[in-house]
């Protein structure tokens, strides 16, 4: 099965308010848990990441919480604008310190 | 500074001819790891090369698949006698670090893709 499971795959939330996308993952020992945003027809972006000494960070008006013992990570966006509309994924380390493997990916449309 | 630099960035072959993909890494990076992305999907690994050395081609389909990175010049992925399902983007990402610095630590940075379509 997949290492890594993202929910939902599509959301849809009126601009100014919250997005969240939620993900687990399998691997124990991952330690590592980046987010990208991806555009159309544009390679994935780092946005945010997290590593596992922390459980949460925040960078303008988006934040990553973890959770280790439950094995998930969350990326949450608040006062959400047009241009946040875009494929978001994250990932986590699999049986390496170089090699991610991805979640499926959420499709965020930000209604004006 | 350049980043991670892909060509071309869009492919159409026929079934049967060659794909081959370029990649140069962002400058000093010596790094350089390949991922698939079929639609509606998901980036899956394909592998991960050094300089004239490829480190992991777990991800990487048994047949009509390869990479290299030589001493000189561009990361090379080559899909022989393309097939409908090979259609997808592929993404490159450098690092500059040994895996064993823990690689991940400094993140992936990813080039825009190749778009590959297979008619």
């Amino acid at each position: 099965g997949e290492n890594v499971e993202q929910h939902p795959s599509t959301l849809s939330v009126q601009e100014g308010d919250s997005a969240v996308i939620k993900c687990t993952y399998s691997d124990s020992a991952s330690n590592y848990f980046p987010w990208y945003k991806q555009e159309l027809g544009k390679g994935p972006q780092l946005i945010i990441d997290i590593r596992s000494n922390v459980g949460e960070k925040k960078d303008q008006r988006i934040a990553v919480t973890l959770n280790k013992t439950a094995k998930h990570f969350s990326l949450h966006i608040t006062e959400t604008q047009p241009e946040d509309s875009a494929v978001y994924f994250c990932a986590a380390p699999v049986a390496s310190d170089y090699k991610l493997s991805f979640g499926a990916g959420t499709t965020v449309t930000v209604r004006a | 500074n350049a980043g991670v630099m892909q060509n071309p960035r869009h492919l159409v072959r026929r079934r049967g001819q060659e794909a081959r993909l370029r990649c140069s890494p962002m400058k000093g990076h010596s790094h350089v790891y390949w991922y698939r992305q079929l639609p509606e999907e998901g980036l899956k690994f394909m592998v991960y090369l050094q300089k004239e050395n490829i480190i992991d081609e777990s991800g990487m389909p048994k047949e009509r698949f390869s990479a290299e990175f030589p001493k000189e010049g561009p990361s090379i992925l080559r899909i022989q006698q393309v097939v409908r399902g090979d259609s997808a983007a592929y993404f490159c990402a450098s690092s500059p670090q040994d895996p064993g610095q823990g690689v991940v630590t400094y993140g992936y940075t990813f080039g825009s893709g190749t778009r590959l379509t297979v008619v």
